[in-house]
Order: C-alpha cells, then structure tokens, then sequence
C-alpha cells in the first residue's frame, strides 16, 4: 500500500542551526516525490520536487532532499535556519498516473531566536 | 498568473444545512484534487477530477458528499446535510496532469459546523 510516513510530529530548532526533516515512503512504482510547507492559514507551497536523475535535489528558500531509494526515504535539508522557516512541512508520493498524491501527516517546525 | 483560487475561505453551518465549497484551478490546468485536512492530521485525499469526468472518488465518504468539475465554471465539492465531524479545512489542488507537473494549492475553505 502507498504511504508516507513523517516520524517527527514537532521540531524545535535554534535559527541558524541546521535542519532536517525525515520522510518515508512506500510505493509500489517509480515514486514522485514533493515537499510542501504550509504556513498557519494558508495553503501548501512546493518547496521541492524529485521525479529522477541527480538524488540531491534543490529548492525554494535554501532547501534541499535528497532521495535514498535503499531506504526509501526523502528528507528534507536545511544548512542554517530562520525564524521565517518556523511553519508546518508535508511529504508527499505520486506516481506516474497521477491519481492521487499521498501525503504524510506533517511535521510542526518551531524555531527558537 | 492567478493561483488556485478557493472560495469562501471560512464557512460555517450549521447541522443539517448544506455546504458548496468552490475552487477555481490554475490557468491551464485540466486537473483537480480535493483534500481534507482535520485538525493534528495530514491531508487525506478525497477526490480528483478532470473536467466533466470524476476519475477517482476513491477518498471521499459514501454518502452525503459530491463533486464536480463542469466544463465551465468552478469545481464544486457539495456536502450536504453537514454534520460536526465535517468541520475540517478543505483544499484544491490542480496539475496540468503530465510528467513533472505538481500540486499547486489553494489556501483552502475552513468549514466549521455549529
């Protein structure tokens, strides 16, 4: 069955510290991978998406995944975060049939001044 | 480039009445989604529609919930007879649907039922 799953319910990191959120996947095809960031009362923004080619990919707003299909895993980088970070993140999985996108149920990033 | 637009962003009913929630895609985008999200939870996936064609309906609850997408005009996700269990936010989504192509989202409609 497809799923994802987000182990980190709430993560409370320093600004300027480093970051990374984790995200497994189980997909039974050649999986499509997103992170979204959705901040109180808005919608999901795309961060980053990984569909093939380089397993490091690049994002919006110094983020960066990297994709480990051995471990079935896609998590989310930050070098050094800011207070402007502190927002709410979703992993997702799709396919090439685009019938649905599962995503996990988020992880709560808090970041202390 | 408009976004998806999503219409009211807050609406409350109250028990029984019937809630339309609207939601506009992206510019060229064929491709809708619905999804629910309830308080301390992910998004559940509801259902995804091209237009005039439901494809998959597979998430959304056996009864008293519908959707549509005509060939002009907004999508609509219909709830009738609301009960409190509805009260979530819901969001669209829409995708030019082909390879390399992602959710784009709407800032959603809070529906809160009294």
């Amino acid at each position: 069955a497809q799923s994802v799953t987000q182990p980190d319910i709430h993560i409370t990191v320093s600004e300027g510290a480093s970051l990374e959120l984790r995200c497994n996947y189980s997909y039974g095809a050649t999986p499509y991978l997103f992170w979204y960031v959705q901040s109180p009362g808005q919608g999901l923004q795309l961060l980053l998406k990984y569909f093939s080619g380089d397993t490091l990919v690049q994002g919006i707003k110094g983020f960066e995944a990297e994709f480990k299909r051995s471990q079935s895993s896609f998590n989310l980088r930050k070098p050094s975060v800011h207070w402007s970070d502190a927002a709410e993140y979703f992993c997702a999985v799709g396919g090439r049939d685009f019938n649905k996108f599962y995503f996990g149920s988020g992880t709560k990033l808090n970041v202390k001044p | 480039n408009a976004g998806v637009m999503q219409n009211p962003r807050h609406l409350v009913r109250r028990r029984g009445q019937e809630a339309r929630l609207r939601c506009s895609p992206m510019k060229g985008h064929s491709h809708v989604y619905w999804y629910r999200q309830l308080p301390e939870e992910g998004l559940k996936f509801m259902v995804y529609l091209q237009k005039e064609n439901i494809i998959d309906e597979s998430g959304m609850p056996k009864e008293r919930f519908s959707a549509e997408f005509p060939k002009e005009g907004p999508s609509i996700l219909r709830i009738q007879q609301v009960v409190r269990g509805d009260s979530a936010a819901y969001f669209c989504a829409s995708s030019i649907g082909q390879d390399n192509s992602p959710l784009h989202f709407g800032n959603g409609t809070r529906l809160t039922v009294t």
